[in-house]
Order: structure tokens, then sequence, then C-alpha cells
């Protein structure tokens, strides 16, 4: 079955650096969620998208934007990266207009911030 | 607000002895209930959820859970442990009627079991 793809997998950026994660979810699956999770953390809600309008926000910095496309793909944009931002993204789908309850997760991507 | 407690940062037990892996949660309405298990560097895989029902809730790999709403409890168990089944495991929840969907993860229990 079809998961959730994201990349790249692996991102190592400078400080003050931009970064680009992106977002593939589960065919059908209508909404996308940005969680980060920081090392030995966990997961924390950044920010979700229901047909491409934002849906909910959570703790993510100013720094960062994302959005949905017609396609249904997300990207989380990261602007004047700090070294704090190193962690995982992990990007998780879902099918609200069916069981509004199970987000599927991907594999993340490890950003690393010199 | 939404909220998830693992009383246990790590939980140690033999190989084929049950294992617990305790979780408790506080939500204004009912509550979606959920595990999730993470191997190293790999991403969250879903074990098995609690929305209505029978509280006893089989999942993935033989893991069942048990909702308790006097408690508030979400407690992951499965009768015999395999070497294998060494990860993290994330206990989350979502308010099903906050209208919110995003889920608040507890911080984790490390699951080691031992040849």
């Amino acid at each position: 079955a079809a998961g959730v793809i994201q990349s790249p997998r692996h991102l190592i950026k400078e400080k003050r650096e931009t970064a680009t994660l992106k977002c593939y979810p589960i065919p059908r699956h209508d909404t996308v969620y940005w969680y980060q999770q920081g090392p030995g953390q966990d997961p924390q809600f950044l920010i979700s998208f229901y047909e491409k309008m934002q849906s909910d926000k959570g703790s993510i910095p100013d720094r960062f934007s994302a959005q949905q496309f017609s396609d249904y793909h997300s990207e989380l944009n990261m602007s004047s990266l700090e070294l704090g931002d190193s962690a995982l993204y992990f990007c998780a789908s879902s099918l609200v207009s069916g069981s509004r309850d199970t987000q599927y997760f991907g594999p993340g991507t490890r950003l690393t911030v010199l | 607000a939404q909220s998830v407690a693992q009383p246990e940062d790590q939980v140690n037990v033999a190989e084929g002895n049950p294992l617990t892996v305790k979780c408790t949660y506080s939500v204004s309405g009912n509550p979606y209930l959920f595990w999730y298990v993470q191997y190293p560097n790999r991403g969250l895989q879903f074990l098995l959820k609690y929305i209505t029902g029978d509280n006893l809730v089989k999942g993935s790999y033989g893991f069942e859970a048990e909702f308790n709403k006097s408690q508030t409890s979400f407690h992951l168990k499965k009768p015999s442990a395999l070497v294998s089944d060494s990860a993290l495991y994330f206990c989350a929840v979502r308010d099903m009627g906050g209208g919110y969907q995003k889920v608040t993860f507890g911080t984790g229990t490390k699951l080691q079991v031992i040849p």
C-alpha cells in the first residue's frame, strides 16, 4: 500500500539559510499535518491543511510557512534557519471526510543546521 | 486543551513475558486515542486506536490496549514480548469533539525487551 512520502530524507543547511521540505500524502487523503521532533523529544504539532486550506496551527515559528497544493502535496518552508531547528520533521496524512482519526506518518526528513 | 502522560521513560521486560506501557490522557470531550511505535531513525508507525465501542482494542503485531474512562487511561499491552518489540512507543490523543485534527503525543516510553 502506498505510504506518505517525504523528501528529502536528509538535509544539511547552514545557519540563516533556507530549507524546503516536501510531503506527498497517501493517495486520496485530504489532510496533511507537519510535526517537529527534536532529539529525544516527542513530536510537536506545527501546522495542518485540509483541502488546501490551513486547518490548524501549533507551535510553528514565524520563520516557517507551509502550504498545500492542488495535488494535495505540501511543502514546509523554513527560513533564517537556527541551530535549534535541527530535528526530524514528520508529515502525516489522513482522510478527514472518511474516518477522521488515523494519521499515517511519513519516514521524516532529518534536518541538520550547522 | 488535550494532553497525554506516559509516566515511564523506559520499560524493561524479559522476552516471553507480558508487557504493559502506561498512558493517561486529558481531553475536554470524548477522546480518540492512539498508539504509535517508532524504531530508530524511522517514522512513526500506527499500532492501534480507540474511537468508541469495545474498551479492549486489538492492533498490529499482537499489541492491544485497554481504554478505561474512569481512570482516563489507555495502557498498551502484549501477552508475550519479543526482542523485535524493542522500540519507542508514543501514546497520542485527539479530542473527538474539539474540531481540531491534530494529535498530541506523550513523551514516549522506550521499551527494551531482554533476550
